[in-house]
């Protein structure tokens, strides 16, 4: 079974522009994980936030966490064509398997 | 090493008949999952391996389904039977438990079409 949603579903933006999306979950959680699948590459990891932490960059990508709230933010800043692709979160919770929500199919027009 | 490999990418199969998928992690990865994904949803947790024992089952995981990871290294994921409904992507993932965050890294999956 899913652990949560994503919203949105889908979502269109031209190059440049930033690209946000969100992950609501159900349980207490250890971390957060995104992901990016695409039918090139399959699942890809993106980034982690534990628990006890609020915001977390890399690169092009800003992650926040609200545990109060039991959601995360992915955005995506400056995007390009090239980010194409679903993005999934994920929960990890006592153990290392993960909970995975319902993705958000993500366009990128150039 | 160029990642987790899994064999075969499609198969086709008749209902009733019995299919086995198999997943070859990165080498030094202890642990190994296995997920089922169907079209426009998230992957599903179905089991995972610390080495060779398997340590947890979902209860997706009905009695039609065996999973194996003898010596703890490639697995295999049976499906017995058949049906329809068993129609998904089935994805494998591979792990090395370090502190307490484990990155795991997926194979591109095996589409299993049941006819």
């Amino acid at each position: 079974s899913q652990q949560g949603e994503e919203d949105p579903q889908a979502l269109s933006i031209q190059e440049g522009e930033n690209a946000t999306m969100n992950c609501s979950y159900k349980t207490s959680i250890n971390n957060l994980q995104w992901y990016r699948q695409n039918s090139g590459r399959g699942l890809v990891h993106l980034i982690l936030i534990r628990s006890n932490e609020r915001e977390k960059h890399s690169g092009r990508l800003r992650v926040t966490l609200d545990t109060s709230k039991k959601s995360s933010s992915l955005l995506i800043t400056a995007s390009r064509a090239a980010d194409t692709a679903s993005y999934f979160c994920a929960t990890a919770v006592y153990t290392d398997k993960l909970i995975f929500g319902t993705g958000t199919r993500l366009q990128v027009f150039p | 090493d160029t990642g987790v490999s899994q064999d075969p990418r499609h198969k086709i199969t008749k209902r009733g008949q019995n299919v086995t998928f198999r997943c070859d992690p990165i080498s030094e990865h202890n642990r190994l999952y296995w997920y089922r994904q169907t079209l426009g949803q998230g992957p599903e947790f179905l089991t995972y391996f610390q080495n060779e024992a398997q340590l947890e089952k979902s209860r997706l995981l009905s009695d039609r389904f065996s999973a194996e990871r003898p010596k703890g290294s490639f697995s295999t994921l049976e499906i017995q039977r058949t049906e329809q409904g068993d129609s998904a992507m089935y994805l494998c993932a591979s792990s090395q438990k370090t502190g307490d965050y484990t990155e795991a890294f997926f194979g591109q999956g095996t589409r299993l079409t049941v006819v």
